[in-house]
């Protein structure tokens, strides 16, 4: 499968744990997004890496947020001391960089369920 | 808040009727992308628009792009029960901007 992946499918935490999500974007492609997507809502753009290098960080990512894209392959997402609000799906996804029209690949996402 | 909405939020439809679902910008779009989200799945990419007033066809699926880039449309001729989904749209807002807002959605049920 050269689709984008994510790692988990499914979490399930409690309040106040850290939680660690990774991607592995479509290998040839260098940008990286991550969203953000609640039930009946559109996905919420949260931040983005052109390789390694974040490029944009979304007011929504508060401070317990953080990624990273060490080698500008895969990325992870980490929410620290995790609230109810956090529960959603976490969507990655891809694209390579040849305009700034391109389309974006997205992974299955993570689900994310803070109790 | 989103700034590209899309209506209606839901719709059902007979099979074999047509379906339609509009998408409104506050602000100018440089592209729209329409993307297809099943049921406990994730976005799938459909189309991008780029050209104002531009028009393409996928089959039974007919997108247009605004004059003014603004707003955007998708319509299914025939819906069949594969249709079933929430179509959204998504756009670059303005120019030098690099990341794609999405659409509120639009559901589509079909009744067989």
């Amino acid at each position: 499968d050269t689709g984008v992946s994510q790692d988990p499918r499914h979490k399930i935490t409690k309040r106040g744990q850290n939680v660690t999500f990774r991607c592995d974007p479509i290998s040839e492609h260098n940008r990286l997004y991550w969203y953000r997507q609640t039930l009946g809502q559109g996905p919420e753009f949260l931040t983005y890496f052109q390789n390694e290098a974040q490029l944009e960080k979304s007011r929504l990512l508060s401070d317990r947020f953080s990624a990273e894209r060490p080698k500008g392959s895969f990325s992870t997402l980490e929410i620290q001391r995790t609230e109810q609000g956090d529960s959603a799906m976490y969507l990655c996804a891809s694209t390579i960089d040849r305009t700034l029209q391109e389309t974006q690949y997205f992974g299955p996402g993570t689900r994310l369920l803070v109790l | 808040g989103q700034q590209v909405m899309q209506i209606p939020q839901y719709q059902h439809v007979q099979e074999g009727e047509d379906f339609t679902t509009y998408c409104n910008s506050s602000t100018t779009l440089s592209n729209i992308q329409w993307y297809k989200q099943r049921p406990g799945g994730h976005p799938v990419f459909l189309i991008q628009l780029v050209k104002s007033g531009e028009v393409k066809k996928q089959k039974r699926l007919t997108f247009q792009f605004g004059e003014a880039k603004k707003n955007s449309s998708l319509h299914i001729t025939a819906t069949q029960t594969t249709d079933v989904g929430t179509y959204f749209c998504a756009g670059i807002l303005g120019f030098g901007n690099e990341k794609l807002t999405f659409g509120t959605g639009t559901r589509l049920t079909i009744i067989p």
